[in-house]
Formats: structure tokens, C-alpha cells, sequence
């Protein structure tokens, strides 16, 4: 089974931070994607990576950075952390090519104070 | 701009009472449409893919259809461990970015 871990399940963090958050795939997946989900709005795209070293905004990238220096890991990095970013973060992965699932780790529960 | 609609937001069923939960979409040339299954402090764990209308896919107590603008999952007498949000999303053109749905929060109670 594929396996997607997430650093942390929960973290607290202030306003102003630096905040890193980091994921991990077992399984030679080429796409690594990070979601935030939010009560009422489902889930929104914040980068996804198609290859090392590789990455493109989604749908929200503001306030938002990436790095995948390795294959099997994908990390997002908050600048300066603010309230707003208070959210539950997803990382997912899947092979390339054709029509494939998205394997989501546990997610992040991320408070800004 | 792809759009997917999941319908109801939420749903109250008591044990062995069927039921469906609806996804429709507007996007320019499905390739396809996946369903997933989320607990409730757990990320969305796939279940399904369907790849073209008349498409039809089953597991345990579930199962999925598809036509060219809408998708069922149909629930066959649930159990209360089915409770959960249920996702949809498309995937569409040459994208391999999908499009989500914001998903129907189920609880079935004994």
C-alpha cells in the first residue's frame, strides 16, 4: 500500500513564523500535491510538483512556497505565517500519466496564533 | 472553468436505510471521475475511478455510476461504520489536476 505520512498531525505555530511543513511517499510517486481544507469550501490547491525540483502554483499559492528536492519528499513552506493560513493541510501523491488516484496522507492541523 | 457539485451537503440515514449521494459536474472533456472516502481527522482514502458514462463499479455496500453530466454513489444498506464524508472529483482535458467536489458529510445511525 502506498503510504503518505505527513511530519506532523497538529502544530501550533505564530504570527510572523516561518513555518515548514513536510511530507513523505513511499511509493516512486512522480506528483506530489498540497491541498488546505477548510469547513464550507472543500478542498483547494495550493502547489502541486510534477518532478524534482519541478513545481506550479494551484489555485491559492499566496502566502505559499514549495521545495521537492527529492523524489519522495515534498515540502511547503509558509513565509510569514498568518491567521487565515489556520487550516487542516493535505499532502497527496500519484504516478504520472493517464488517469490516476491521488493517495492523501493524514493531514496537518495547522493554528496560527 | 470546471465546476463539480455534490448534493446533498449532508445526510441522516438510519441503519439499512438506502440511499444516494449525487455528484454533478460541468467540465470541457471528462477523462474521468473518482470518488473518495474521508474520516473525520484522516485524509480522503480512494475508492472509486470511472472512466466513461454507463460505467458502473462496486465495493462491499457501494457503488458508483456515471453519466455524461453526473455521477450516483449508491449506498445499499448502510452501517453505521460507513459514516463519513464522501468526495467526488473530475479530472478533465489534458489536466492531471482534478477538480473536488465539497463533498456530502454521511451519518448512519444504528
Amino acid at each position: 500500500d502506498v503510504k503518505v505520512t505527513q511530519s506532523s498531525r497538529y502544530l501550533v505555530k505564530r504570527t510572523g513564523e516561518k513555518v515548514f511543513l513536510e511530507c513523505v511517499q513511499d511509493m516512486d510517486h512522480e506528483n506530489m500535491f498540497w491541498y488546505r481544507q477548510d469547513p464550507g469550501l472543500g478542498l483547494r490547491l495550493i502547489y502541486f510538483s510534477y518532478d524534482v525540483k519541478m513545481k506550479e502554483k494551484g489555485d491559492i499559492p499566496e502566502g505559499y512556497s514549495v521545495s521537492r528536492e527529492k523524489k519522495e519528499r515534498f515540502s511547503l513552506i509558509l513565509e510569514s505565517a498568518s491567521t487565515n493560513q489556520t487550516s487542516m493541510y493535505l499532502c497527496a501523491s500519484s504516478l504520472a500519466g493517464g488517469l490516476q488516484p491521488q493517495h492523501f496522507g493524514d493531514g496537518t492541523r495547522l493554528s496560527i496564533l | 472553468e470546471d465546476q463539480v457539485t455534490q448534493s446533498p451537503e449532508a445526510l441522516r440515514l438510519q441503519e439499512g436505510e438506502s440511499s444516494s449521494l449525487n455528484c454533478s459536474y460541468t467540465v470541457s472533456g471528462l477523462r474521468g471521475l473518482f470518488w473518495y472516502r474521508q474520516d473525520p481527522g484522516k485524509g480522503p482514502e480512494f475508492l472509486f475511478t470511472l472512466y466513461s458514462a454507463g460505467e458502473e463499479k462496486e465495493k462491499e455496500r457501494l457503488k458508483a455510476t456515471l453519466t455524461k453530466k453526473e455521477s450516483f454513489l449508491h449506498i445499499t444498506a448502510p452501517k453505521p461504520e460507513d459514516s463519513a464524508t464522501y468526495l467526488c472529483a473530475v479530472q478533465a482535458g489534458g489536466s492531471y489536476i482534478p477538480t473536488f467536489g465539497r463533498g456530502t458529510s454521511l451519518i448512519v445511525h444504528p
